[in-house]
């Protein structure tokens, strides 16, 4: 599988439910980062994790991280209509001879009202 | 929150044809990058740009394909001879330093070769 890998490729929940999407990897990383993409646009950060860090929280959003399993959580809490999106984990080796993020598939998240 | 502007928005090209895709990322950003999302498919990373040079490229980023920042302000991609499997939406992105920073995407230009 290739890097930054996210579980489920899509999730659809009611309106006020939490979700959780996942995402492995498989390489030493600087830090993890989850962006959401609204349909036919551009990815809009969320929240940064360094690997040094094990949780954490913005807003209704709490991200984990093990590093030791090479793999990460993200958490929607109270989910909203507004939340249906993509929502991708980025891996950023940078300092390791590398300067990009690297993208994994996504996940596809409906929220019913 | 300043942003990242691409330009155009949607381009259709017929095989063969260059085109050339326009970035401006924000101001003081040092690194920049082209990234391109096949519909319903993962981003890939095609090149990161610093200090006026390539400092990273993808196999996708082959010869056909080339960047280059004439000026302070604009990023651009140019595809030399487009093919069908070109066509995607490319994002422009850059951020203020590397490791450790959030990448600003640009909304996207979605280009059709037919």
């Amino acid at each position: 599988s290739q890097q930054g890998e996210e579980d489920p490729q899509a999730l659809s929940i009611q309106e006020g439910e939490n979700a959780t999407m996942n995402c492995s990897y498989k390489t030493s990383i600087n830090n993890l980062q989850w962006y959401r993409q609204n349909s036919g646009r551009g990815l809009v950060h969320l929240i940064l994790i360094r690997s040094n860090e094990r949780e954490k929280h913005s807003g209704r959003l709490r991200v984990t991280l093990d590093t030791s399993k090479k793999s990460s959580s993200l958490l929607i809490t109270a989910s909203r209509a507004a939340d249906t999106a993509s929502y991708f984990c980025a891996t950023d080796a940078s300092g390791a001879g590398s300067y990009q993020l690297t993208f994994g598939k996504g996940t596809k998240l409906s929220v019913i009202p | 929150e300043p942003e990242v502007t691409q330009t155009p928005s949607h381009q259709v090209t017929q095989m063969g044809q260059e085109v050339i895709l326009r970035c401006v990322p924000i101001s003081n950003h040092l690194y920049f990058y082209w990234y391109r999302q096949i519909l319903g498919q993962k981003v890939e990373f095609l090149v990161s740009f610093y200090n006026n040079e390539i400092s990273e490229k993808s196999e996708i980023f082959d010869d056909q394909f080339s960047v280059e920042r004439p000026d302070g302000s604009n990023f651009t991609l140019k595809i030399r001879s487009t093919k069908l499997e070109d066509s995607a939406m490319y994002f422009c992105a850059s951020r203020r330093a590397s490791p450790g920073e959030k990448l600003f995407f640009g909304s996207g230009t979605q280009l059709s070769v037919l």
